[in-house]
């Protein structure tokens, strides 16, 4: 039973269509993620939402809309998509929003390659 | 702001030795946590182990050990009697109290040969 599940694993897709990525965790935690990892497998944060609540935005361009229906769920949204979007874009759950000792629980990852 | 550096972007070490994978942070707070992450070339995220800022020991998960040296704000992964299956991406990251995200560093490559 996967505790962080995200779909499609791979998305290839033509610039200036708008795709979306679904995310989905079981382990009832109140904190879900988005990091992206470019092609030198730096991984930053995009957003993080709490309990359907946006609290992180890290200067994402607004063609990336988040949207969060329930705890459970996190979707991310791209609009227009462009070359550099390209990249594995990881979903990720936490217990809580705050506290040292909070892991990140990670999903097996969306590539995603814009052509 | 935090920032987390990993200086090695990539280690060749012989199976079954003992290897040791640097990381050194930046942070003005005093409570902080420290996570130690395994990429292999799958893709997923694993997590490793992880060190509180306020443990007066080092971390320990199996092979892996955390190496903390707090007034030097380093925090190493050792992996001991190293596996082909160790062969991967590792990450170290940290995160405080009041972030609320955690923060990776840039990643070190580690090939175990045989």
């Amino acid at each position: 039973d996967t505790a962080v599940s995200q779909t499609p694993k791979y998305l290839v897709t033509q610039m200036g269509n708008d795709k979306s990525i679904k995310c989905e965790q079981n382990l009832g935690h109140d904190t879900m993620y988005w990091y992206k990892q470019d092609s030198k497998k730096f991984l930053k944060i995009m957003f993080s939402y709490n309990n359907k609540e946006l609290i992180i935005n890290e200067t994402v361009p607004n063609r990336f809309s988040p949207k969060s229906p329930d705890k459970a769920h996190l979707n991310l949204h791209i609009n227009s998509l462009e070359l550099g979007d390209s990249a594995v874009y990881f979903c990720a759950s936490s217990r809580l929003r705050r506290g040292a000792n909070e892991k990140l629980f990670f999903g097996s990852g969306t590539q995603l390659s814009v052509l | 702001a935090q920032k987390i550096t990993q200086t090695q972007p990539g280690m060749f070490v012989q199976e079954k030795e003992a290897v040791t994978l640097d990381c050194t942070y930046d942070t003005s707070d005093q409570s902080y946590g420290l996570f130690w992450y395994k990429q292999p070339s799958s893709g997923e995220m694993i997590f490793l182990i992880y060190q509180g800022s306020y443990d007066e020991q080092n971390a320990t998960e199996g092979r892996y050990s955390l190496n903390f040296q707090k007034a030097r704000k380093s925090a190493n992964l050792v992996i001991s009697a190293s596996q082909l299956g160790d062969s991967a991406m590792y990450f170290c990251a940290m995160r405080d109290p009041g972030a609320q995200k955690l923060v990776f560093g840039q990643g070190t490559r580690l090939t175990i040969n045989p």
